[in-house]
C-alpha cells in the first residue's frame, strides 16, 4: 500500500493474556518506529529498527515489551501478560534514511489496545 | 523527557494566520526541530523541519532563533481543518539512535 499499515486497528484483551500488533511499513523504507500514546498525552518512543535490528529499544517499559522485524518490512511489537496500564494506542512509523538524509517520519493509523 | 515546551492550547480565527510557538532551550547543535500535527484519531502527519535557517513549504513556515532555543511554527491562513492537535519535537540521531522526542503539543482551535 501507499502507507504505513497496521493491524489490528482495535483489539480488546484480558489482562494476563498476550497480544500481537503488526506494522507494514512503507516499501524501501529502512527504519522503522514504535510509539505509545496514551490516551490525552503526547506520543512516548518505544523502539527503533534499521534495517532488522533495533539499535535503540530504551523505550520499551518492561521485559514484557518485545518488538522484531523481518526481511527489512514487517514488524511485530508483543506485548505478554497484558496489563490494563498497557492500553494505550501503539503507532509505527517508518522512514527512508541515508548518511545524509533527515526524511520525515510516516505514521500509521496505530493499534488501539484496550486491557480489561 | 520532553525536550519542548508549548502552551497547552491557541485559538484562532479561519483565514488568520497561526502562530505557534514552542521553546528547546536544552537542543543539542546536531538535533532537527520537526513540527507534526495530530488530528483527533489519526496518526500524526509531517508538517515542517528545521536545523537552523528557516524553512517554507506549502504548509507553513517555521521560523528558528538565531541561539535555536526557540522556534514558530506559522499557518499562513488557518482553515477549519487545520484545529488539531500541533506537536513541537526534537529529533534526536546518532548512530545507534533515531527517535522524535515528543512534547504535550499544543491544542489550536480554528473558529469561523
Amino acid at each position: 500500500g501507499a502507507g504505513v499499515s497496521q493491524s489490528p486497528s482495535n483489539k480488546v484483551t484480558e489482562k494476563g493474556k498476550d497480544v500481537e500488533l503488526r506494522c507494514d511499513p512503507i516499501s524501501g523504507h529502512t527504519a522503522l518506529y514504535w510509539y505509545r500514546q496514551s490516551l490525552g498525552q503526547g506520543l512516548e518512543f518505544l523502539i527503533y529498527f534499521q534495517g532488522n535490528s533495533a539499535p535503540d529499544k530504551s523505550g520499551l517499559p518492561s521485559d514484557r515489551f518485545s518488538a522484531e522485524r523481518t526481511g527489512g518490512s514487517v514488524s511485530t511489537l508483543t506485548i505478554q501478560r497484558t496489563q490494563q496500564e498497557d492500553s494505550a494506542v501503539y503507532l509505527c512509523a517508518s522512514s527512508f534514511l541515508g548518511v545524509l538524509n533527515t526524511g520525515e517520519l510516516f505514521f500509521g493509523e496505530g493499534s488501539r489496545l484496550t486491557v480489561l | 523527557d520532553a525536550k519542548t515546551t508549548q502552551p497547552p492550547s491557541m485559538d484562532c480565527a479561519e483565514g488568520r494566520a497561526a502562530n505557534l510557538p514552542c521553546n528547546h532551550s536544552t537542543i543539542s547543535g546536531n538535533e532537527y526541530v520537526y513540527w507534526y500535527r495530530q488530528i483527533h484519531s489519526q496518526g500524526p502527519q509531517y508538517i515542517i523541519h528545521g536545523l537552523k535557517n528557516n524553512e517554507t513549504n506549502e504548509m507553513a513556515s517555521l521560523i528558528i532563533t538565531e541561539d535555536r532555543k526557540s522556534s514558530t511554527l506559522i499557518l499562513p491562513h488557518a482553515t477549519l481543518r487545520d484545529t488539531a492537535v500541533y506537536y513541537c519535537i526534537v529529533r534526536s540521531r546518532s548512530y545507534n539512535t533515531d527517535k522524535l522526542i515528543f512534547g504535550t503539543g499544543t491544542r489550536l482551535q480554528v473558529f469561523p
